[in-house]
């Protein structure tokens, strides 16, 4: 069964930092794009970023550029999310999916909280 | 960056009703488009992906057409299970931008 596990989530203060982790079982992860989503309390999906299979390309929507960074690691079959610089306007329910654009398989998702 | 919008913001239907929920695209983005099922509580769910093509194991009733600017999300007959919210998603160019998404309730 392919599953996606996010975790890492939680309260921070805005400046602060947290890194999440995705990982990834049920299929061959060195094989996929993997990505990040993210959706504010109450509102709509955020494509946030995506990672190549082999880690060479990284793609980020220009909010978090700068601040966040996706990485993975293949050997762990672990996706993650450095998240520094945190800001209010980042709280949201994050989640890890498998592919580059079709996204076919998601995490349940970690909160992330930025609050004083 | 490539605009998306959805119509209706919200939609209330009777079982067995056929639905339809329309996206447009601020730019041609050819068939690069995607629709996704998010459940109450629950991530997102690929229904639809290249604008028309049905993901395995979604049921039959759930379509989707389209290309350039304008695409449509159909419901052939409505079921209990479909209440959700309903997001297009275009992947012509990054950020791949989703909807605001379409609310979908039971009459």
């Amino acid at each position: 069964e392919v599953q996606l596990v996010e975790s890492g989530g939680g309260l921070v203060q805005p400046g602060g930092s947290l890194r999440l982790s995705c990982a990834a079982s049920g299929f061959t992860f060195s094989s996929y794009w993997m990505s990040w989503v993210r959706q504010a309390p109450g509102k709509g999906l955020e494509w946030v970023a995506n990672i190549k299979q082999d880690g060479s390309e990284k793609y980020y929507v220009d909010s978090v550029k700068g601040r966040f960074t996706i990485s993975r690691d293949n050997a762990k079959n672990s996706l993650y999310l450095q998240m520094n610089s945190l800001r209010a306007e980042d709280t949201a329910v994050y989640y890890c999916a498998r592919g580059e654009w079709e996204l076919s398989c998601w995490g349940q998702g970690t909160l992330v909280t930025v609050s004083s | 960056d490539i605009q998306m919008t959805q119509s209706p913001s919200s939609l209330s239907a009777s079982v067995g009703d056929r639905v339809t929920i329309t996206c447009q695209a601020s730019q041609d983005i050819s068939n690069y488009l995607n629709w996704y099922q998010q459940k109450p509580g629950k991530a997102p769910k690929l229904l639809i992906y290249d604008a028309s093509n049905l993901e395995t194991g979604v049921p039959s009733r759930f379509s989707g057409s389209g290309s350039g600017t304008d695409f449509t999300f159909t419901i052939s007959s409505l079921q209990p299970e479909d209440i959700a919210t309903y997001y297009c998603q275009q992947y012509d160019n990054l950020p791949y931008s989703f909807g605001q998404g379409t609310k979908l309730e039971i009459k």
